[in-house]
């Protein structure tokens, strides 16, 4: 496994404004990805991270508002831009280390508040 | 990703064991069966995973079926921290292939 941190564990941020969420592994990892819990519901992914690569997003999330780096092996950050009260989410990292019979770990997620 | 259906809820006496259901009826052959767990809040735990064969792990025990259009995970021993929510998930065994969160089952383990 690998143990993953994030950064703030919560935040209360006014709407319009910018949060950046860092995800740290305490070893090199291929594969980062970022997911989203809103209210009750279940996790939806954003998009994933690779480093030297521009990350891929799914369906319904823009660059422009999440945008994602990836500097190195080890680190990885999520921008919430822009905030609306739509934002208010749990916000998760994830990491898997690229072999093929790998599984994803997740970290303890962001608890973002949007007022 | 094939889809799966669970139960929206169980419940469990603690001590006893829990099984949970998971139907996957479209499985593709190269799909794993994941199962996460969830703990109020927290970021999901994986628990086992497997392809067609049992597993067995500290935490729990996997059971495929034969044609592998079910699976149940077993929590043998039950205890009140293993409230929470479990996640089936079936998943292409590559690396990067994407995680598909269902709603889960509600577990609740009570004195």
């Amino acid at each position: 496994s690998a143990v993953i941190s994030q950064k703030p564990s919560r935040d209360i941020c006014q709407r319009g404004t910018s949060l950046t969420i860092q995800c740290q592994v305490d070893s090199q990892v291929t594969m980062m990805f970022w997911y989203r819990q809103q209210p009750g519901q279940s996790l939806t992914l954003i998009a994933t991270a690779n480093q030297g690569s521009e990350a891929t997003y799914e369906s319904g999330f823009v660059i422009d508002k999440f945008p994602i780096s990836r500097p190195n092996l080890t680190f990885s950050t999520l921008t919430v831009s822009n905030m609306s009260p739509e934002d208010s989410s749990i916000y998760l990292c994830s990491v898997e280390r690229g072999r093929s019979t790998d599984t994803q770990y997740f970290g303890p997620g962001t608890r973002l508040t949007v007022l | 990703d094939a889809k799966t259906t669970q139960p929206t809820s169980m419940d469990c006496a603690e001590g006893r064991a829990a099984n949970l259901p998971c139907n996957h009826s479209t499985i593709s052959g190269n799909e794993y069966v994941y199962w996460y767990r969830q703990i109020h809040s927290q970021g999901p735990q994986y628990i086992i995973h497997g392809l067609k064969n049992n597993e067995t792990n500290e935490m729990a025990s996997l059971i495929i079926t034969e044609d592998r259009k079910s699976s149940t995970l077993i929590l043998p021993h039950a205890t009140l921290r293993d409230t929470a929510v479990y996640y089936c998930i079936v998943r292409v065994e590559t690396s990067g292939s994407r995680l598909t969160f269902g709603e889960g089952t509600q577990l609740t383990v009570n004195p």
